[in-house]
């Protein structure tokens, strides 16, 4: 089994704190990626990366950095965190260009809160 | 980019019910996912369908790329069966990688 796991599922942090979110794979995957999810907005594309010290901004990158030094590591930073960053983050991960194998599974999420 | 629309947002069944959730997309896609996020927010991987039809239990999922839709029917409804679910397309490109656009889900419940 696909396994995405994610370092805490629930987080508070307080503004203006420099917050990192650890998303760990174990099944070899190229591409890694983190979303975030809020009430109304749906699920954005923060980052990606596709291969390791790659990335590529996705549709809301700013405010976020990210980190790949490993393959089955990906990380998400909040330089200074702000309350309008308060929402769910899930982290996916992917084979990156196999026939028929581009499904993305996803972690169990980590609820962040900035107070 | 590529517009998703799921149809309807909102659906409320009695047990043992049948239904048939809807996914309309804006163009040419790789592929599509279903998911169905649990209680605690966990997305579930339920079919990755980029044409055709596949079955799982109770729950199936027809694509019709051509036509640029993708149909999920879950059969004898169960109150497990109950939270959001979500329809992403896949596309990717030779350095992008696979991305998904999702659409805005549709919530069920389903009622004892």
């Amino acid at each position: 089994d696909v396994k995405v796991t994610q370092s805490s599922r629930y987080l508070v942090k307080r503004t203006g704190e420099k917050v990192f979110l650890e998303c760990v794979q174990d099944m070899d995957h190229e591409n890694m990626f983190w979303y975030r999810q809020d009430p109304g907005l749906g699920l954005r594309l923060i980052y990606f990366s596709y291969d390791v010290k790659m990335k590529e901004k996705g549709d809301i990158p700013e405010g976020y950095s990210v980190s790949r030094e490993k393959k089955e590591r990906f990380s998400l930073i909040l330089e200074s965190a702000s309350t309008n960053q308060t929402s769910m983050y899930l982290c996916a991960s992917s084979f990156r260009v196999r026939t028929g194998g581009n499904e993305q599974y996803f972690g169990p999420g980590t609820r962040l809160t900035v107070t | 980019g590529i517009q998703v629309e799921q149809s309807p947002p909102d659906l409320i069944l009695q047990e043992g019910a049948n239904s048939t959730l809807r996914c309309n997309f804006s163009d040419s896609v790789n592929n599509l996912q279903w998911f169905h996020q649990n209680p605690w927010g966990q997305l579930i991987n339920l079919f990755y369908i980029p044409s055709g039809t596949k079955q799982n239990g109770r729950l199936s999922a027809t694509t019709v790329a051509t036509e640029r839709y993708s149909l999920l029917y879950i059969s004898s409804s169960q109150t497990t069966d109950s939270g959001v679910y979500f329809c992403a397309v896949l596309y990717w490109g030779e350095t992008s990688g696979s991305r998904l656009t999702f659409g805005e889900g549709t919530q069920l419940t389903v009622n004892p």
